[in-house]
């Protein structure tokens, strides 16, 4: 009940496509759905993140869709960019425990 | 959001030995962790760094193994005692930062660990 399924594993993406990383979760006590972009030989950095009271968070090029029913969300990036390229983690957590991470996507964009 | 230096970037160490990691935040912060990530793989959680007190460790992680000290609020440090080659992997410092529901996770540049 503590997981994050993260899906897929890789992705490859023409330059300017969209890339979309999907994330479900089971504990319905979540309530803070962060993504962390990780560049090779960097720590992890938070891009973009939600919370459930709200379905959709835009920030530039990047939004979160939330499904609360369903229990999914996901990461979008319009037009993606080479600069793109990097290893996203989807997380979930809520107040009172420790915050859990996807396996991670590994996304490649073609120029 | 809070700026999080970690030394040594990185280091080359011998199997048996012993490695020092220090976490310094440019900030003072409530919660402090310390995560393991292995070439390709997820973050797992070591522990959770509690200011002047025992760190609280999670499942398959002992305190003989990965020896945490917090001395104040902006430092911590991890070290990975008696080394072997499965100790090589990535060591990061992550801080909690701000309150309710503002609350962000940050992770700092890391330490990249090979032990021979």
């Amino acid at each position: 009940q503590q997981q994050v399924k993260q899906s897929p594993q890789s992705l490859i993406v023409q330059k300017g496509g969209i890339s979309i990383i999907n994330c479900a979760y089971e504990n319905t006590a979540f309530d803070y759905f962060p993504w962390y972009q990780q560049f090779p030989g960097k720590g992890p950095a938070l891009l973009i993140a939600i919370r459930p009271d709200v379905s959709e968070k835009k920030e530039g090029r990047f939004t979160i869709s939330f499904n609360k029913s369903a229990k999914q969300f996901s990461l979008h990036i319009m037009d993606s960019q080479p600069g793109d390229s990097a290893t996203y983690f989807c997380a979930a957590s809520n107040r009172d425990d420790k915050i859990i991470f996807g396996k991670g996507t590994r996304l490649h964009i073609l120029p | 959001s809070a700026v999080i230096s970690q030394k040594p970037s990185r280091d080359i160490c011998q199997r048996g030995t012993s490695l020092t990691i220090q976490c310094q935040v440019d900030s003072q912060v409530t919660m402090m962790f310390w995560y393991r990530q292995q070439p390709g793989q997820s973050l797992t959680l070591i522990a959770t760094a509690n200011q002047g007190s025992e760190a609280t460790y999670e499942s398959g992680f002992v305190i003989d193994k990965f020896p945490i000290s917090r001395p104040n609020l902006t430092f911590s440090t991890l070290t990975v005692s008696n080394m072997s080659p499965e100790d090589s992997s990535i060591y990061l410092c992550s801080v909690l930062e701000g309150a309710w529901i503002l609350e962000t996770q940050y992770f700092g540049p890391g330490t990249r660990l090979l032990v021979l």
